[in-house]
């Protein structure tokens, strides 16, 4: 059985550019998350989304944003980019979210650079 | 606010050592704990997830113990090797419809040949 797969694996962009990560989840799997690892920060959550909603979202700007779409794919979107956002983009898929007994798997990531 | 330790950032041991990796979490009120295995730039790989219901998890050399009451969870690892090598983070989720694991920072263990 595949599991979460990220795509691309790495991307770099100039300062004030967007960017476009995309996660596909294993099947079956109706919850994905998106959690960002900047250097010495740690893993820290940016969003949910399960059945095509926005369930959660983490404490960013809005310039982070992101969409389900109907076969449970994610897209995370950072519009005006800037240095800081260089980090791991995580994505993660559980079964539905809501669950008390969910576990979630993680992908490879994406390593985005801003320069 | 729920957050997460491990102590210390980083432990290197000789190969063949038993070792026990420590995390604690500052609101007992949580439905699971996973601990992750992290390698240099790649994603996280979930080792064990333990219940709130449950004191522990196994997993071949791998057993992870928690006890909600006191806010903590162990890893042990029995007789370890090189290929142990890798950062591992603890992750909760908190009692509530919001989902997110919040992690710690993880600790960075190398196993000396």
């Amino acid at each position: 059985e595949a599991g979460v797969t990220q795509s691309p694996t790495h991307l770099i962009k100039t300062r004030g550019q967007q960017a476009t990560l995309r996660c596909s989840p294993i099947s079956g799997h109706t919850s994905v998350y998106w959690y960002q690892q900047a250097l010495g920060l740690g893993l820290q959550f940016l969003l949910w989304y399960d059945e095509g909603e926005e369930r959660n979202r983490g404490n960013f700007p809005p310039r982070f944003s992101g969409r389900q779409f109907p076969n449970y794919s994610s897209e995370l979107n950072v519009n005006a980019l800037e240095l800081e956002d260089s980090a791991l983009y995580l994505c993660a898929s559980s079964l539905f979210g809501g669950s008390s007994y969910n576990e979630q798997f993680f992908g490879p990531g994406t390593r985005l650079t801003v320069l | 606010k729920q957050e997460v330790t491990q102590i210390p950032a980083a432990l290197s041991v000789p190969e063949g050592e038993n070792l026990v990796l420590n995390c604690s979490f500052t609101d007992s009120a949580i439905y699971n704990l996973q601990w992750f295995r992290q390698d240099p730039g790649k994603g996280l790989t979930s080792l064990l997830l333990i219940q709130s219901s449950q004191r522990e998890q196994t997993s071949g050399r791998l057993n992870a113990s928690l006890d909600k009451s006191s806010g903590r969870s162990t890893l042990y690892i029995a007789a370890s090797q090189p290929g142990d090598s890798a950062t591992y983070l603890c992750a909760v989720r908190r009692q509530g419809a919001n989902s997110k694991l919040t992690f710690g920072k993880g600790i960075t263990l190398s196993v000396r040949p």
